[in-house]
């Protein structure tokens, strides 16, 4: 059972350059997370999808465009990417329709260096 | 500005010591959650609280849900190197919205 898993594991880019940031998940969960993280900010949410074909922003959506045309996969892409998107990313599923027990299973996370 | 701040940010203690983390906001949630970060690897559940006043424990952790559900803590009794990791909380608020919002972590380093 492989659940959760990104890639690359680590990606090292240049500033202007598209990126697409991979995650695939093996449990059918309906919803899927996109969050940074960076040192003394946590876990910020980039963009959360509902299903295959509903996505919605998070706190920090912009420079990044998701899709979810399949329920077990939703990649990341940074259009154009910018020093400041240097960070840990981590994709993240929620197993089925809990109400406030929410309990989100993650990814390895992808390291993203623009340099 | 951090919907939810945890405190301290970094601790670094001996084995067999006692320590607490504090998660708190201005923010009413739902409920709230701990994960467990360790080096290269995605957080992991260790406990979810929903009742205001909840206390759960897991083998030497504590958690405690404040009476009006805006602040955490995480109490660990005799510490061991193994715990040693970057402890998350975070929080449902009561929007419907399935994500969470997390809090910056707290950074505990365990030494022999």
């Amino acid at each position: 059972d492989a659940g959760i898993t990104q890639s690359p594991r680590y990606k090292i880019t240049e500033t202007g350059r598209q990126v697409t940031l991979m995650c695939h998940q093996t449990w059918s969960h309906s919803y899927m997370f996109w969050y940074r993280q960076d040192l003394g900010h946590g876990l910020r949410l980039i963009y959360y999808s509902a299903a295959a074909d509903i996505t919605d922003k998070g706190e920090v959506p912009d420079g990044y465009v998701v899709s979810r045309s399949k329920t077990e996969n939703f990649p990341l892409t940074l259009e154009s990417a910018t020093r400041s998107q240097t960070s840990v990313y981590f994709c993240a599923s929620i197993k089925g329709l809990a109400g406030v027990y929410n309990e989100q299973f993650f990814g390895p996370g992808t390291r993203l260096t623009v340099l | 500005t951090q919907l939810l701040e945890q405190s301290p940010q970094f601790l670094s203690i001996q084995e067999g010591e006692n320590l607490t983390v504090y998660c708190n906001s201005s923010s009413v949630f739902s409920s709230l959650q701990w994960y467990r970060q360790e080096p290269g690897e995605g957080p992991v559940l260790l406990v979810t609280v929903v009742t205001g006043g909840e206390v759960k424990k897991l083998k030497r952790l504590t958690f405690q849900f404040g009476d009006a559900r805006k602040d955490s803590s995480l109490h660990i009794t005799a510490a061991q190197t193994g715990d040693t990791g970057l402890y998350l909380c975070a929080g449902k608020q009561a929007t419907g919205r399935r994500a969470l919002t997390f809090g910056s972590g707290t950074r505990l380093q365990v030494q022999p």
